[in-house]
């Protein structure tokens, strides 16, 4: 049974750097038929996605936040992380991280449990 | 910045159904935008429900189903019972694999 894992600080303060990384167990995240993504949820709102990577280091990312983000991946250690800069109490939010399955269809299938992260001096 | 609308909030009644709908500010949902349908319950992740407008999980209750009607992607729900009491989203993908979620429907059963 695939499994993802999101871990991290739970706090962060404004203007840093906000990284969390994600451990998938159960599956290869070297899979050619997925990618492997990042979702957030401010306390109370509704779900925004971030970005996706594929294996090789392909990535997309939402162009509201793409001058903030970077995806990257770790086969080695079947992880892939996230890191978002400057942040503001804006992006204090539940992060996902969550699988993408994309041979002949797109659906988020598997997804972590989620990690709260706080921005706050 | 392409919007992706959905009813806030709908009340059902338990044994009912009830529909929610999925719009784009692009214009028709089609199958090549591959509408996802997720639950979510208070505390807990999304759970994906349907994807590709239609196709359900092995673990996806009979009762839900998806189409396309309308120039959007719809979420039915027959049969309701007291336990699809959610928030509902859909996902909808653009340029490849950049997504966009709907504000999401807070189902009611009441």
């Amino acid at each position: 049974q695939l499994q993802l894992q999101e871990s991290g600080p739970g706090l962060v303060k404004p203007s840093e750097t906000l990284s969390l990384t994600c451990t998938v167990s159960g599956g290869s995240i070297s899979s050619s038929t997925y990618y492997w993504g990042w979702i957030r949820q401010p306390p109370g709102k509704g779900l925004e996605w971030i970005g996706n990577i594929y294996y090789s280091g392909s990535t997309y990312y939402n162009p509201s936040l793409k001058s903030r983000v970077t995806i990257s991946v770790d086969t080695s250690k079947n992880q892939f992380s996230l890191k978002l800069s400057s942040v503001t109490a804006a992006d204090t939010a539940v992060y996902y991280c969550a699988r993408l399955a994309a041979a002949g269809t797109l659906n988020f299938d598997y997804w972590g449990q989620g990690t709260l992260v706080t921005v706050s001096s | 910045q392409t919007v992706v609308t959905q009813e806030p909030s709908l009340t059902v009644s338990p044994g009912g159904t009830v529909t929610l709908t999925c719009a784009s500010s692009t214009g028709a949902v089609t199958s090549g935008s591959y509408p996802n349908w997720f639950q979510q319950k208070p505390g807990q992740a999304p759970r994906s429900l349907i994807y590709s407008a239609s196709n359900k999980h092995s673990w996806t209750p009979a009762r839900f189903s998806g189409s396309l009607l309308g120039g959007k992607a719809t979420l039915t729900l027959s049969g309701v019972q007291p336990e699809d009491e959610a928030d509902y989203y859909c996902l909808l993908f653009y340029g490849g694999i950049q997504g966009v979620f709907g504000g999401g429907t807070k189902l009611t059963v009441l």
